[in-house]
Parts: C-alpha cells; structure tokens; sequence
C-alpha cells in the first residue's frame, strides 16, 4: 500500500531562517502532492501543492519540490516566522481521490 | 473566504452509542471527505463521497460506519455503535474536483467513555 513518511518528526529554527521539512513517499504511481499545516485545534490547512509533472513550484514564502526519481519531496518555508510554528503534513494523491497523509513534523520557530 | 464547517466541536458519548457528525462543506464543492485523527498520529482517510454515493473507502470504516447527505448542505458522518477506540478528531473535507487540494473543517473531537 502507499506509504508518506516524514525523516525528522520535529525541526526547531531561528525566527527569520529558512525552514525545510522533508517527506519520501512509497507509491511511483502517485501523481498528486499536497503540504498542510495544521496548528493546535484546527484542521489542516492547504499551503502549496504540486502535480507529477513539475519539479517544482513556488507560492508565497513557500517552495515545494519534487524529486521522482527517489521519491522525495520538500517544503521550503523563506523568513520563517512565529505563527509558521505548527505541524506539517505532506499528502500524497494516487489517482483513487483520496490523499495518504504523512506522520508530520512539528516546526517550532524561535524568537 | 468560504469554509467548511463541522458540528459539534466536541462529543462526548458512551460506548455502545450512536453518534451523528456533522459537516457543511463548501457550498460550489462536489467531493466530500471524511478524515480521522487519533490524538498525536497522523491524519487517516475514512471515506470519500461524490454524486451521492461512496467513491472509496478505507478499512477503518467498516460497517459501523456511514456517511449521508440529507440535503443539498449537509454532509453527515454516523458512528452506529460507538467504541472506545473511536474517540479521535474527525475532519469533514471537500473539493471542487477530484485530485485537487482538500479544504478540511476544524474538527470534531468525539470521546467515548
């Protein structure tokens, strides 16, 4: 079956570093990726996703990459701020509609 | 910006009971979902939901387990015969398509005593 894992179950980083919170997938046939944050309480918020045929892709302070040869993929959070301080989960979609989520990494930012 | 919101916040039930989860997703949204997460592990699948019928489904949700929309709003979770190893948070989700990014509700928290 699919399998999304995370390498580093919590990442500590100084206010204003660059953050980045790595995931590898099992599944060659997934062809769908997507980062969440979830803070305390709530639900998991979309931040970026990327699609199979793209290596890469940017959004507001935040880059998602993909590499497909092993299966890897990252979120680059720029500047990292406070209120970035949350669990971070990445997704994985194998065409059957329904996401795989990883066991998250908790991202605490020191002021 | 729109959102999908879930009732109640938090449920508290004995075993043995049934309990009923709520969800409004967002109203343009045709994909519904239904999201589980023990406390500390990482969110599960349970169901997913289009054109009034269930497109997949996970091993947790056996037939305990069933999902409804009663109307053109509501989208409904129901635990038939509650046991203890369900107390967990449940996530309501949807999407406008398939393959495209989830928006999830804040939560249920459902404990069974």
């Amino acid at each position: 079956g699919e399998s999304v894992g995370l390498h580093l179950p919590t990442l500590s980083v100084q206010e204003g570093d660059n953050s980045i919170i790595n995931c590898a997938y099992s599944n060659s046939a997934s062809d769908y990726f997507i980062w969440y944050k979830q803070e305390s309480g709530k639900g998991p918020q979309f931040i970026i996703d990327i699609r199979s045929n793209m290596d890469k892709r940017q959004g507001q302070r935040v880059t998602v990459l993909l590499n497909k040869t092993v299966k890897h993929l990252s979120l680059q959070i720029a500047a990292t701020q406070p209120g970035d301080s949350a669990v971070y989960f990445c997704a994985e979609n194998s065409g059957a509609n329904n996401l795989f989520f990883g066991t998250g990494t908790r991202l605490t930012v020191i002021p | 910006e729109p959102e999908v919101t879930q009732t109640p916040s938090h449920q508290v039930t004995q075993m043995g009971q049934e309990v009923i989860l709520r969800c409004v997703p967002i109203s343009n949204h045709l994909y519904f979902y239904w999201y589980r997460q023990i406390l500390g592990q990482k969110v599960e699948f349970l169901v997913s939901f289009y054109n009034n019928e269930i497109s997949e489904k996970s091993e947790i949700f056996d037939d305990q387990f069933s999902v409804e929309r009663p109307d053109g709003s509501n989208f409904t979770l129901k635990i038939r015969s509650t046991k203890l190893e369900d107390s967990a948070m449940y996530f309501c989700a949807s999407s406008e398509f398939p393959n495209s990014p989830l928006h999830f509700g804040n939560g249920t928290r459902l404990t069974v005593t």
